[in-house]
């Protein structure tokens, strides 16, 4: 049984570039929430996706946007990198009806703005 | 909002001692709180959860947690430190239904032979 998994592992952008990171939930689960690390920092909620909607956000701006897909796995997108994104990307997936369980996550995604 | 406070950022320990990570909690009601641990480069791995029922609860790797609704505390302790140990725990806690998980700032637990 796959846990989250998420792709690519690292990623090397410019300053000014877009980035797409992608994520496939745990088997059975249906919804996907992002999360960002910055280094030395606890995980920040960006957002979360369920029935293909954006259910909750935190505190981000509108260059971070994402998407679900019918299969539930998600895409989180970043227009206008600056340098500040730099930091691990983390999906997380949990069953709707249940999410007080807590969340399973991916292993992340490094993304470097250079 | 519902957040989670960790105290000590690094918390260093002998091999064989006792591990005790401190996280409280802020909220009016019962909420739901978790322990994550992180190894480095990797995502992050649930050690424990409470919810409801018993308030000690039992985790991975000999981890266990006592949620104290009195003190609004939800420490994280294992009675002999291994080496293996050696990562970054993470309290976290969700408020309710659906709101998301909020993760504390973290604590690095070292383990020093």
């Amino acid at each position: 049984d796959a846990g989250v998994t998420q792709s690519p592992t690292h990623l090397i952008k410019t300053r000014g570039q877009q980035v797409t990171l992608r994520c496939s939930p745990k088997s059975g689960h249906d919804t996907v929430s992002w999360y960002q690390q910055a280094l030395g920092q606890g995980p920040q909620f960006i957002f979360q996706y369920y029935e293909e909607e954006e259910r909750q956000r935190g505190n981000f701006p509108d260059r971070f946007s994402g998407h679900q897909f019918p299969n539930y796995s998600s895409e989180l997108n970043v227009n206008a990198l600056l340098l500040g994104d730099s930091a691990l990307y983390l999906c997380a997936s949990s069953l709707y009806t249940t999410g007080t369980d807590g969340y399973t996550f991916g292993s992340g995604t490094r993304l470097t703005v250079v | 909002a519902q957040s989670v406070t960790q105290l000590g950022s690094h918390v260093s320990v002998s091999e064989g001692a006792l591990v005790l990570l401190r996280c409280n909690y802020s909220s009016s009601v019962p909420p739901y709180l978790f322990w994550y641990v992180q190894y480095p480069n990797q995502g992050l791995q649930l050690l424990l959860k409470y919810t409801t029922g018993a308030t000690l609860v039992k985790g991975i790797n000999g981890f266990e947690a006592e949620f104290k609704k009195s003190e609004t505390s939800f420490h994280l302790t294992k009675p002999s430190a291994h080496m293996s140990d050696a990562a970054e725990y993470f309290c976290a806690v969700i408020n309710s239904g659906n709101t998301p998980l909020v993760f504390g700032k973290g604590t690095r637990l070292s383990v020093i032979a």
